[in-house]
């Protein structure tokens, strides 16, 4: 079985720029998380969707947003980039959106902002 | 919002015994305490789960006293490839605003 899948893999944009980033989970798992890595620093949570709907959100500015598709799988978007918007951004799925569901991570994608 | 923290690194020996504590004080009593492993380039990956006494599965033991302010994540006989970052994950909140708060990460260097 594949595991969580996430594209693009590294990502190059500029200052000001806008860019989206897609996650597809797990056969079977209705639940997307996003997190963001900085380099050094443990993941922050950004955002938890489950059955289309947003059951979670960080503490992260308007200019990120994201959304689920019928199929489960899900669209990061981040407006206005930033320098400090580089960092690797990773899905998770679960199963639900219940406490204590396991999620499982995808491989991330490297976002660079110059 | 809960808080977690951890040992920024710490170093082992082949065959050792390792102890990683987690620090959450706030967490709150329906939340789960998760640990997972991430190795670099690569998405965080899950070793255990428990919510209060202690758990144990084919690759670690985990322990939480009473009052789940803290836990211990315990790693038998660490190996060379044990080498990684290992992190604490508490969530909160009821759904719609339930957050996932990563702990600061405890870097392990097994040594031969």
């Amino acid at each position: 079985d594949a595991g969580v899948t996430q594209s693009p893999t590294h990502l190059i944009k500029t200052r000001g720029q806008h860019v989206t980033l897609r996650c597809s989970p797990i056969s079977g798992h209705k639940s997307v998380s996003w997190y963001q890595q900085v380099l050094g620093q443990g993941p922050q949570f950004i955002f938890q969707y489950y059955e289309k709907e947003e059951r979670g959100r960080g503490n992260f500015p308007d200019r990120f947003s994201a959304r689920q598709f019928p199929n489960y799988s899900s669209e990061l978007n981040v407006n206005a980039l930033l320098l400090g918007d580089s960092a690797l951004y990773l899905c998770a799925s679960s199963l639900r959106d219940r406490v204590g569901d396991e999620q499982f991570f995808g491989p991330g994608t490297r976002l660079t902002v110059l | 919002l809960a808080k977690t923290t951890q040992p920024i690194s710490m170093d082992s020996y082949e065959g050792q015994e390792v102890n990683i504590t987690c620090s959450h004080n706030n967490i709150a009593t329906n939340d789960y305490i998760t640990w997972y492993q991430q190795f670099p380039s690569q998405g965080p990956r899950f070793i255990i789960q428990g919510y209060k006494t202690k758990v144990t599965n084919e690759v670690a033991s985990l322990f939480i006293p009473a009052d789940r302010k803290s836990s211990t994540l315990s790693l038998p006989r660490v190996s060379l490839s044990d080498t990684a970052v290992y992190y604490c994950l508490v969530g909160e909140g009821p759904s719609g605003t339930y957050k996932y708060i990563f702990g600061t990460g405890t870097r392990l260097k097994v040594l031969a």
